[in-house]
């Protein structure tokens, strides 16, 4: 079946730090979504990247989707307290509607 | 205000019994999902349905069950079958087009 695979599943960052987060399918997507979610919270949605190779920039964050539609990244720059939180990226299949979820990278920044 | 609203937050339950989850949106969204969560595991899905009176399962439906007579409402049962049904249980309504999501605050399920 249709699998998203995230790595790595932990990251540990001083602030100030960089981190980057990868996702990669099985198959082609037709988008990729990203989610935050905070200790103790819901996932929130970031993002989401349609075409192939797209590129988005939200301040400190920036998104990939690869080439062939089957990977991305998540990277931030200069990481915050307050980036602290578990990202997963989410696939949209062939199945209309049905996202897979990567398994998500808990991300902790320490001062 | 829009959105997701699940309740109850907390709630134990004894081996045995069944219990249900509530899940509205006033979204207008179609596609509705229940994904259970578990520490390290990410986000599997259960169930999900993307129009009235009609739902799928997702990869872990066993000890489940779900109804979507309305489109702002699908509750979720679990029944005494669900092996270990102690985890934290997230509702999310979407666009069937694009499938972005939006989740409620999450119903934490203890069995006692």
């Amino acid at each position: 079946g249709q699998q998203v695979m995230q790595i790595p599943q932990y990251q540990h960052v001083q602030e100030g730090e960089d981190f980057t987060t990868y996702c990669n399918s099985s198959t082609t997507l037709s988008n990729i979504q990203w989610y935050k979610q905070r200790p103790g919270g819901h996932p929130v949605f970031l993002i989401q990247l349609v075409k192939s190779g797209e590129v988005k920039k939200q301040k400190r964050l920036t998104f990939q989707f690869g080439e062939a539609k089957k990977n991305s990244s998540l990277h931030i720059t200069a990481t915050q307290t307050t980036d602290v939180g578990t990202y997963f990226c989410a696939g949209l299949g062939s199945t209309l509607g049905r996202l897979y979820f990567g398994r998500g990278t808990q991300l902790t920044v320490w001062p | 205000d829009g959105g997701i609203t699940q309740s109850p937050k907390y709630l134990f339950r004894k081996e045995g019994q069944n219990v249900t989850l509530s899940c509205e949106q006033n979204l207008n969204h179609d596609a509705m999902y229940w994904y259970r969560q578990d520490p390290g595991q990410g986000l599997r899905l259960i169930y999900y349905s993307q129009i009235v009176n009609d739902f799928q399962k997702g990869d872990i439906a066993e000890g489940y069950s779900v109804s979507r007579e309305k489109k702002e409402s699908f509750p979720l049962t679990v029944t005494s079958a669900q092996k270990n049904p102690t985890a934290f249980y997230l509702c999310a309504s979407g666009r069937t087009d694009t499938g972005e999501l939006f989740f409620g605050e999450g119903s934490r399920l203890t069995v006692l």
